[in-house]
Formats: structure tokens, C-alpha cells, sequence
């Protein structure tokens, strides 16, 4: 298992436009949460997906949004962007069989530069 | 509000030295907290949790609920220990994730 894997590794766009990024979990894994990391600073919760339905969601506005697919790979949508959305995004994956509820498991991020 | 505060950006220690890496949260529901680490050119991957109880690579962490710390500890730091340390919180009442800023353990040999 390549573990959690998650495309493109980087991107570059500019104010305004909209970009979804995209993860695929461990396999067997059905959560999904989604974390923004700024430069020095921890990851920051945006969502969690459990079963294709949202489960928790953290401080960030609507522009955001995030679903999961039937297969558990899951995507984030960030809309009208801003240059204060350019961060590194990782997607986590959690569940059994692999490690239990809870423990994330992280991929290697997309690092996303606004223009 | 819930938050979890890890008060050292930088924490430079010698071979062979005891290591504290301090993490002080904030909830008011039964928490349950993890460290996470990240190696140079590594994911972040999980290093132990409270409800393990349990000692990984030498480092412990014991949950103190009076204090509102889970403190990571280890008596006698190895180069390889050398990482970037994140303390996190999972708030069951809210289902939302906290991770704290971090703190780079850098051990001189």
C-alpha cells in the first residue's frame, strides 16, 4: 500500500480562480480529513469525512468545501481565491484496518501558491 | 475554546540529555491527545497517544488532566530524534482535530 496519497504535489494559481485538490486514502480506510499548514504554524483543521458525509468541520469560511466519493478518495474545493489560502494542504486517512479511529495517517501534502 | 499550545518554537539539546517537549491544551470535554512527528523530508506520521500508554522510540507522555498538559519526555535524547514535534487534541464533542504550532527538537552531538 502506497499509504495515503494525494495530486498535484504542487500548484500555483491566481486570486480569484478555484482549485480542487485531491486525496486517496489507505485502503480500508473510510474517514478523510483535510488540514491547511501555513508556513511555521500546525496543520489546521478544515474538514472530516466519514462514510461520504461531513463529520466535523473547522473555522475556515464557505469558499471551502470538500466531499467524498463511494471509493473513499475524497476531494477539497477552494474557491475566489485568496493570497492567504497559499499553504501546504494534507489530506489524512483513518479507520481500520490499519491503525484505529482517530489516528491519522498523512499524506504528503499539495502545496498550493496564490498569485 | 479549545486549543492546544506548545510554548517552544526551537528546543536544542546534546546527545545523551533529557528531552521535555511541553504541550498544554484547552477543552472542557474528556480529551484525547497524541504527538505527532515530522523527520526532515518525512510525512508527518503519528509518534504515541494517551490511551496507548505506551513508550515509543524511548519517548513517553503521560496525560495530566489537573494541569492540562501531555507533556512528551524522553531521558536521553539520540541525533536521530531530531524532528519537528506537534502536539494534538481530538475534540469528540465538536469532532474537529487540534494540533498545536510545534516545536523542532534539534539534538547537537
Amino acid at each position: 500500500d502506497a499509504g495515503v496519497t494525494q495530486s498535484p504535489t504542487h500548484l500555483i494559481k491566481t486570486r480569484g480562480q478555484q482549485v480542487t485538490l485531491r486525496c486517496s486514502p489507505i485502503s480500508g480506510h473510510k474517514s478523510v480529513s483535510w488540514y491547511q499548514q501555513v508556513l511555521g504554524q500546525g496543520p489546521q483543521f478544515i474538514f472530516q469525512y466519514y462514510e461520504k458525509e461531513e463529520r466535523g468541520r473547522g473555522n475556515f469560511p464557505d469558499r471551502f468545501s470538500a466531499r467524498q466519493f463511494p471509493n473513499y478518495s475524497s476531494e477539497l474545493n477552494v474557491n475566489a481565491l485568496l493570497l492567504g489560502d497559499s499553504a501546504l494542504y494534507l489530506c489524512a486517512s483513518s479507520g481500520p484496518p490499519v491503525g484505529g479511529k482517530n489516528i491519522q495517517y498523512f499524506g504528503a501534502g499539495t502545496r498550493l501558491s496564490v498569485l | 475554546a479549545q486549543r492546544v499550545t506548545q510554548p517552544e518554537k526551537l528546543l536544542s539539546v546534546f546527545k545523551g540529555a533529557p528531552v521535555e517537549l511541553k504541550c498544554n491544551y484547552s477543552y472542557s470535554g474528556s480529551p484525547e491527545l497524541f504527538w505527532y512527528v515530522q523527520y526532515s523530508r518525512q510525512r508527518l506520521q503519528l509518534l504515541l497517544r494517551h490511551i496507548s500508554r505506551e513508550s515509543i522510540k524511548g519517548f513517553t507522555a503521560d496525560l495530566n488532566k489537573g494541569e492540562t498538559s501531555f507533556h512528551l519526555k524522553k531521558p536521553f535524547a539520540q541525533e536521530e530524534d531530531s524532528a519537528m514535534y506537534y502536539c494534538a487534541l481530538w475534540a469528540n464533542n465538536f469532532n474537529k482535530f487540534y494540533f498545536g504550532s510545534g516545536t523542532k527538537l534539534n539534538v547537537k552531538p
